[in-house]
């Protein structure tokens, strides 16, 4: 079955620093992409996604490119913020009508000033 | 904003009881899924209904069971709670979710936090 596996983390860095969380996926077919992010406190929100190969998807500041070859969808940011402190939780959907999302397990950030 | 509602925000009940999460999908979005987030398990996909027929289903408990009305919002209802159904439970909606392939986001509820004590 599908499956995600990132960076668990916690991962801590000081504003300004830059970030990659990675997150790598085993799936049939052409799955889509998917990175969501978690406020303390809040639900889910879509930060971005990609549905074929070498789409990048971004967002804020926020970009991951959909690599097939290596089955990866790492989240970069070059320059992060105190305010993205959050879980950040990688996903993937199935193609077809497999439309479940499989998430990874997610990674928590926080960003000191 | 992401135009799915939930209701309650909080939910406290005892074990052995039965409680009913609601959900209102954003307008014009025909699928309904939903998630329960906990801290051993971590997000995981419980069941999908499509224009008010189930499509999917997951990792879901005989005791818990769901439904999609004719309005399309959707209620999952949670029976006979034990102490390990203490999780936040995420409804999400998405256009499509039918017969057809399609790559459409599911955008998230703010979820409802269950605490069974």
């Amino acid at each position: 079955g599908n499956s995600v596996t990132q960076m668990e983390g916690p991962v801590t860095l000081s504003e300004e620093a830059f970030l990659t969380i990675n997150c790598t996926y085993t799936a049939t077919g052409y799955p889509s992409l998917f990175w969501y992010v978690q406020y303390p406190g809040e639900g889910l929100q879509l930060l971005l996604k990609a549905t074929k190969a070498d789409d990048k998807g971004s967002n804020k500041g926020f970009e991951a490119t959909y690599r097939k070859e290596t089955t990866s969808f790492h989240l970069e940011k070059g320059s992060v913020q105190v305010s993205d402190s959050a879980v950040y939780f990688c996903a993937l959907s199935g193609g077809g009508s497999n439309y479940k999302l499989t998430f990874g397990k997610g990674t928590l950030l926080t960003v000191n000033p | 904003d992401s135009g799915v509602t939930q209701t309650p925000k909080h939910l406290i009940t005892a074990t052995g009881q039965r409680v009913t999460l609601r959900c209102s999908p954003r307008s014009g979005d025909l699928s309904v899924y939903w998630y329960q987030q906990s801290l051993d398990q971590g997000l995981q996909f419980l069941i999908q209904y499509y224009n008010g027929e189930e499509r999917a289903k997951g990792n879901i408990l005989e005791r818990f069971s769901a439904q999609q009305f004719p309005d399309l919002h959707s209620e999952l209802n949670l029976s006979s709670l034990e102490l390990g159904d203490s999780a936040l439970y995420f409804c999400a909606s998405s256009v499509g979710g039918g017969h057809l392939p399609t790559r459409d986001t599911q955008y998230f509820g703010p979820g409802t936090r269950l605490t069974v004590l």
